[in-house]
């Protein structure tokens, strides 16, 4: 089946440094969603991408979808610690309802 | 209620026993879907229902796990003669409609303990 890879698995930085999660595929991605997840909480939606090469900005944060639908990022801008959680990308797929996330990466922000 | 709702919150079975996760989507919702998050792990598709039926039962483990959704609203999750590696999260969400336009929103999670 489809799988969806996450790099890297965690993450820990300093307040105020920049921060970026990758997501890759060895297919095509539908469209990419991304979540974020705070601990001991459930995932809460960000963001979706659907076009190639597209790129979306949430005040600090930044979304982008590769050129070749095969990949996506998120970067923080100046962390800080209410950024603290788990962020996941998730592929919606041909079927337009199954998600496919991927392993997720932690974050932690030291003040 | 403004969310989607989770009942329990926390449950803790004996191996062996029979367990019932039930979710309340949001007013107006008519897609549901059930997944199952592992500790480390992204949350894994088990089930979608639209209105009342289950349009994909795909993600379903085994014949033990069994979920309904009789009136189109609350749906409940099955799960019988519960095995240790059922301990998870399960984590309902629902959207207005399948489309991919339609945000889909989580639940708080009925995190399960089997001992």
């Amino acid at each position: 089946g489809q799988q969806v890879m996450q790099i890297p698995q965690y993450q820990h930085v300093q307040e105020g440094e920049d921060f970026t999660t990758y997501c890759n595929s060895s297919t095509t991605l539908s469209n990419i969603q991304w979540y974020k997840q705070r601990p001991g909480g459930h995932p809460v939606f960000l963001i979706q991408l659907v076009k190639s090469g597209e790129v979306k900005k949430q005040k600090r944060l930044t979304f982008q979808f590769g050129e070749a639908k095969k990949n996506s990022s998120l970067h923080i801008t100046a962390t800080q610690t209410t950024d603290v959680g788990t962020y996941f990308c998730a592929d919606r797929g041909g079927s337009n309802y199954k998600l496919t996330f991927g392993k997720g990466t932690l974050l932690t922000v030291n003040p | 209620g403004a969310g989607v709702s989770q009942t329990p919150s926390n449950k803790v079975t004996e191996k062996g026993k029979y367990v019932e996760l039930r979710c309340d989507p949001i007013s107006g919702h008519t897609a549901l879907y059930w997944y199952r998050q592992s500790l480390g792990q992204g949350p894994e598709f088990l089930i979608y229902f639209q209105g009342t039926g289950a349009a994909d039962d795909s993600g379903l483990p085994n014949d033990r796990f069994f979920a309904v959704r009789p009136e189109g609203s609350v749906s409940t999750l099955k799960i019988q003669r519960t095995e240790r590696g059922d301990s998870a999260v399960y984590l309902c969400a629902s959207s207005l409609s399948p489309g991919s336009g339609n945000t889909i929103y989580f639940g708080e999670g009925s995190w399960l303990t089997v001992v």
